[in-house]
């Protein structure tokens, strides 16, 4: 497995709670992806980063801010966590390679529940 | 809009058999095309890609651009290949920053 941790792996919060998840990677590896499993949607990317400070939104990134400060973590956070949001979260990296696209390599993902 | 869409979200086939999962994709340029694959209590991991034309594991898929279709195929299934699998995309060009459009996976069965 590619060095990639995500933490916690399991989580069961309260309507209204905050909620921070976080990937760590030890492959310097620039990209970084957040998505979210779901039965019936696959994986939906929420949000990515491209560099150190350098964001951007996903296909659904309502609900969900991330942050990256230094190359090897990048956080998801729910600023005030609804049902909805119950799902498996993954982290993935990659390293694009001239032509833009290269192989992503997925965290163990975590499973989070909102009551 | 790209879209990846996996119309069977579950299939069975037996040990021995053929199998094909099928993926389809909407896209308007020349998209890189993916299959990652699941297992029990393990992680996301690509399987192969259209540009490597290459087998693993003795899966095969072929990009066939007329039919917009990325199919997965293997002749003779085995019980180890029991698992999820999504088929994925990624738009061409420098602005996509490697973001991956994944299809809604199948779970395939391969019974004993």
């Amino acid at each position: 497995d590619a060095g990639i941790t995500q933490s916690p792996r399991h989580k069961v919060t309260e309507t209204g709670t905050p909620v921070t998840l976080r990937c760590h990677q030890t492959e310097n590896h620039r990209y970084m992806y957040w998505y979210r499993q779901d039965p019936g949607h696959g994986l939906r990317l929420i949000h990515y980063s491209y560099g150190v400070k350098d964001t951007d939104k996903g296909e659904v990134s309502d609900g969900y801010s991330v942050s990256r400060s230094k190359t090897e973590d990048f956080l998801l956070t729910l600023e005030s966590a609804t049902s909805s949001q119950t799902s498996v979260y993954f982290c993935a990296i990659s390293d694009l390679g001239a032509s833009g696209t290269d192989t992503q390599y997925f965290g163990p993902g975590t499973r989070l529940t909102v009551l | 809009a790209q879209r990846v869409t996996q119309p069977e979200k579950l299939l069975s086939v037996f040990k021995g058999a053929p199998v094909e999962l099928k993926c389809n994709y909407s896209y308007s340029g020349s998209p890189e095309l993916f299959w990652y694959v699941q297992y029990s209590r393990q992680r996301l991991q690509l399987l192969l890609r259209h540009i490597s034309r290459e087998s693993i594991k003795g899966f095969t898929a072929d990009l066939n651009k007329g039919e917009t279709s990325f199919h997965l195929k293997k002749p003779f299934a085995q019980e180890e290949d029991s698992a999820m699998y999504y088929c994925a995309l990624i738009g061409a060009g420098g602005t996509s920053y490697g973001k991956l459009t994944f299809g809604q996976g199948t779970i395939l069965t391969v019974h004993p």
